[in-house]
């Protein structure tokens, strides 16, 4: 299996542009989970799906932060307008049940100046 | 009382001693227990879980679990500098399906 792939793995962008940053789980997992990391924060969870439904997404840091799983294979997480303070890096991990261990993929690296 | 927390470090051990980390939890996270390994600019990656009071044991790594005392640790035996990383501990609640992460600590294997 190829394991939990994110898109772009780099984003540089201005402060004001939309960001859309895309995961694709691994295929049979039914849990799809968005994490941000920073320094002063560690990681932190912003929003899950399961079977492509939002179950909790109390994470979500602002109005600015959306996130979608139109099907089982695709979901995004969405930044707009951006702000420099939303620089981190954005992990997408997934999994086949609750219980079991969460698959992250390798993140994407986003700065906003 | 943060959910889970960890000692930032770095701790510092000899190649072949004995690492031990550590990590405390509250009330909120008591459910299920991860260690996650994560490498400089690299994602994590599970090692254990440990789901019962006691220890688990997997190669050179054991997973230890307190629920009364409320605090889990992660022992590495024959420490390796290829075991330089941060270590991650995530608890699970009993209410929804979320991990809980600590800040990590960062272990520093020295030749």
């Amino acid at each position: 299996d190829a394991g939990v792939i994110q898109s772009p793995r780099h984003e540089v962008t201005e402060m004001g542009q939309e960001v859309t940053l895309r995961c694709k789980p691994i295929s049979g997992h039914d849990y799809l989970f968005w994490y941000r990391q920073t320094m002063m924060r560690g990681l932190e969870l912003l929003i899950y799906f399961n079977n492509n439904v939002p179950i909790d997404d109390s994470g979500m840091p602002e109005d600015r932060f959306s996130a979608k799983m139109p099907n089982a294979s695709f979901s995004t997480l969405k930044i707009q307008p951006s702000e420099p303070r939303d620089s981190a890096v954005y992990f997408c991990a997934s999994s086949f049940d609750p219980s079991e261990t969460q698959y992250f993929g390798p993140g994407t690296r986003l700065l906003v100046l | 009382q943060k959910e889970v927390e960890q000692n930032s470090g770095p701790l510092s051990v000899p190649e072949g001693a004995i690492a031990s980390l550590n990590c405390t939890y509250s009330d909120r996270v008591s459910q299920s227990f991860f260690w996650y390994r994560q490498y400089s600019g690299k994602s994590p990656e599970l090692i254990m879980s440990i789901y019962s009071n006691g220890d688990k044991e997997d190669g050179r790594f054991t997973a230890q679990l307190n629920k009364a005392s409320q605090y889990v640790s992660l022992l590495i035996r024959d420490s390796q500098p290829s075991d330089s990383a941060t270590y991650l501990c995530a608890g699970r609640g009993y209410a929804g399906n979320m991990l809980t992460f600590g800040g990590g600590t960062r272990l520093m294997v020295k030749p």
